[in-house]
């Protein structure tokens, strides 16, 4: 089955300092991956998808970034993190399918300081 | 363009009373939907889909939604609630060239004892 590894838990980062969440998967090949933010009041953002390899479609403009190194690792990267970027971080995993449910990894709680 | 509209931020109920969210949406194909659960600091979880096969879906823990095409709705339903079903909810569409899903805010659902 499906697995998604997400980490840390938790982590907590001064303004300014750089980021760098990981997450892989298991149990399949060729996903197409994800990473949504939620925030405060804001609901599920999709910030970044992958359909491949080196393949990355940024859906809001904002100071992350995302890599695709390896089939089943998805990287979300900050070089100077903000206030603004504190929220929880979902890594989910899908298929180009409209059928095709999203599993979720069980997220990171960034807090920026 | 398509939406999802979950009416109420926020839903009370009693434990062991029906539990009702709202969830339109609009699209202008035929779409696939999805209610999600979130427990707190967790990912989602699928609850369960509609993908045309019988308007009438029933899903995990006790929960079934159903589509209806007039009303462009798919509402999700439990006769019975527990104190394990607290948790926000959220409403999805999938559509689109890139078969992305358009969410909706989220229901929290709070079970008074």
């Amino acid at each position: 089955s499906q697995t998604i590894h997400q980490w840390p838990a938790t982590l907590v980062q001064p303004v300014g300092s750089p980021l760098s969440l990981e997450c892989t998967v298991e149990g399949t090949s060729n996903p197409n991956l994800y990473w949504y933010r939620q925030a405060a009041g804001r609901g599920l953002q999709l910030l970044f998808y992958s359909v491949g390899i080196g393949q990355i479609s940024s859906e809001v403009p904002q100071n992350l970034s995302a890599s695709r190194p390896q089939d089943r690792q998805f990287i979300l990267s900050s070089k100077k993190l903000l206030l603004s970027d504190s929220g929880f971080y979902l890594c989910a995993l899908g298929r180009s399918s409209y059928n095709s449910p999203l599993h979720f990894g069980n997220g990171t709680r960034l807090t920026v300081t | 363009a398509q939406s999802v509209t979950q009416l109420g931020s926020h839903v009370s109920v009693s434990e062991g009373a029906l539990v009702l969210l709202r969830c339109n949406y609009s699209s202008s194909v035929p779409p696939y939907l999805f209610w999600y659960v979130q427990y707190p600091n967790q990912g989602l979880q699928l609850l369960l889909k509609y993908t045309s096969a019988a308007t009438l879906v029933k899903g995990i823990n006790g929960f079934e939604a159903e589509f209806k095409k007039s009303e462009t709705s798919f509402h999700l339903t439990k006769p019975s609630a527990h104190m394990s079903d607290a948790a926000e909810y959220f409403c999805a569409v999938s559509v689109g060239s890139n078969y992305q899903l358009i969410w909706g805010a989220g229901t929290k659902l709070i079970i008074k004892p």
